[in-house]
């Protein structure tokens, strides 16, 4: 059974902190990594893709990706209030089109 | 910025009767998916649909769902009879390719089934 593993938080930090979220997969095969966004009853928004080990930065976010380790997180730099939601990690499964979800990570910014 | 739109954002059934949601992918995208997402839990892949037909199913699409392009425009989710379970959030998705694209969605549709 494929599967993706994150920790469910609540994650809080103050506002203008980093924010660390983590993603385990257990498909070594698996070739797309994302990071979605989902506010309450909300879809889920792309923020971020990776495909290749190493950090991808986009303005305040980064990804990072260790396939060795099975391993991808994002960080969020000077995060704002508005930034909280629930974070929610996305692998494709190997050589199939579809996606396995984490749970999420629901994060708190504090003002 | 295109976007993937679905309709109706809300729908309420009975048990047994038939439902249809309806998605408008991104227009030059080719890949089109329905996921589902039941209250506080993951994500869930349903089905994959490129060129006019089905290229992967999860076991959750049962004989009861079925997927449609009617047109060259709306990609449609068929829910024969349905089931008190079957209530959700349904997300249609599009992406340009199959591989190492990313999926954008709709604003979903919230099936509720009584």
């Amino acid at each position: 059974q494929k599967e993706v593993e994150q920790n469910s938080g609540p994650l809080s930090v103050p506002e203008g902190a980093i924010a660390s979220l983590n993603c385990t997969y257990s498909d070594r095969g698996s070739q797309s990594f994302f990071w979605y966004r989902q506010y309450s009853g909300k879809s889920p928004e792309l923020i971020m893709s990776i495909y290749s080990n190493g950090d991808k930065e986009d303005g305040r976010f980064t990804a990072q990706l260790n396939k060795a380790s099975q391993y991808v997180s994002l960080l969020i730099r000077d995060s704002q209030p508005s930034d909280s939601a629930t974070y929610l990690c996305a692998v494709n499964a190997g050589n199939n089109r579809k996606l396995i979800w984490g749970l999420g990570t629901s994060l708190a910014v504090n003002p | 910025e295109p976007e993937v739109t679905q309709t109706p954002s809300h729908q309420v059934t009975q048990m047994g009767q038939e439902v249809i949601l309806r998605c408008v992918p991104i227009s030059n995208h080719l890949y089109f998916y329905w996921y589902r997402q039941i209250l506080g839990q993951k994500v869930e892949f349903l089905v994959s649909f490129y060129n006019n037909e089905i290229s992967e199913k999860s076991e959750i699409f049962d004989d009861q769902f079925s997927v449609e392009r009617p047109d060259g425009s709306n990609f449609t989710l068929k829910i024969r009879s349905t089931k008190l379970e079957d209530s959700a959030m349904y997300f249609c998705a599009s992406s340009q390719q199959v591989y190492n694209s990313p999926l954008h969605f709709g604003n979903g549709t919230r099936l509720t089934v009584t």
